[in-house]
């Protein structure tokens, strides 16, 4: 079993549309929760990060984490064209900041 | 004004031979990265250097070999190449050790036939 698992999609919404993307992860010591977006043939940007549990908003996204159900999620509001790109989750522990990534899940918008 | 470069981009070349990738950052970082997506995907860590020594080495077979001459660069040569060794790898730099946010390079895209 992968430390962080992903659905590696495709997801293919309408541009508009609210995106969920999701993880889980079993390393209980994981404390640091990231989500990076990937567009084709580029390396992967930070999107955004969370401490624990709890909400963190950014515009248009909003990351989850739920420590008790090892659940990491991001919402994508008012999706564009513009969001398709490959995002993954990450997660770790402190020291050294090895970062585990789940696989990536590929999102497409439509207009 | 680049802040992770990778060279090269590309690199197309035959089982058993020797290669090496370069990367470079101009972030100030002292945290350098190396990675490895395979055709999933999926990205893996491979080694990880701080202030020029190795912090986190994981389980990659010893043909492949980090060296970092400085804070500021990180090669990877990889000797005896393989056809599973086909991947984007990437480069990336961290301030310090303790943070989140790594900087990626562009990928160095490796065939090997």
């Amino acid at each position: 079993q992968k430390e962080v698992e992903q659905d590696p999609g495709p997801l293919s919404v309408p541009e508009g549309a609210i995106v969920s993307l999701n993880c889980t992860y079993s390393n209980s010591a994981f404390q640091y929760f990231m989500w990076y977006r990937q567009y084709s043939r580029k390396g992967p940007e930070l999107l955004m990060y969370t401490y624990s549990s709890g909400n963190k908003e950014d515009g248009r996204f909003t990351a989850q984490v739920d420590k008790s159900s090892k659940y990491i999620s991001l919402f994508i509001r008012d999706s564009q064209p513009s969001d398709s790109a490959t995002y993954l989750c990450a997660a770790a522990s402190g020291g050294y900041n090895k970062l585990i990534f789940g696989a990536g899940t590929r999102l497409a918008v439509h207009p | 004004d680049t802040a992770v470069s990778q060279t090269p981009k590309y690199l197309v070349t035959q089982m058993g031979n020797d290669k090496s990738i370069k990367c470079e950052q101009n972030l100030g970082h002292d945290t350098m990265y190396w990675y490895k997506q395979d055709s999933k995907k999926f990205l893996k860590i491979m080694f990880s250097y701080n202030n020029k020594e190795l912090i986190i080495n994981e389980t990659v077979p010893n043909r492949f070999s980090p060296k970092s001459p400085d804070k500021a660069h990180l090669n990877l040569h990889i000797n005896s190449l393989e056809l599973g060794d086909s991947a984007v790898y990437f480069c990336a730099s961290m301030s310090g050790l303790a943070g989140y946010e790594q900087y990626f390079g562009p990928g160095t895209r490796l065939t090997v036939t």
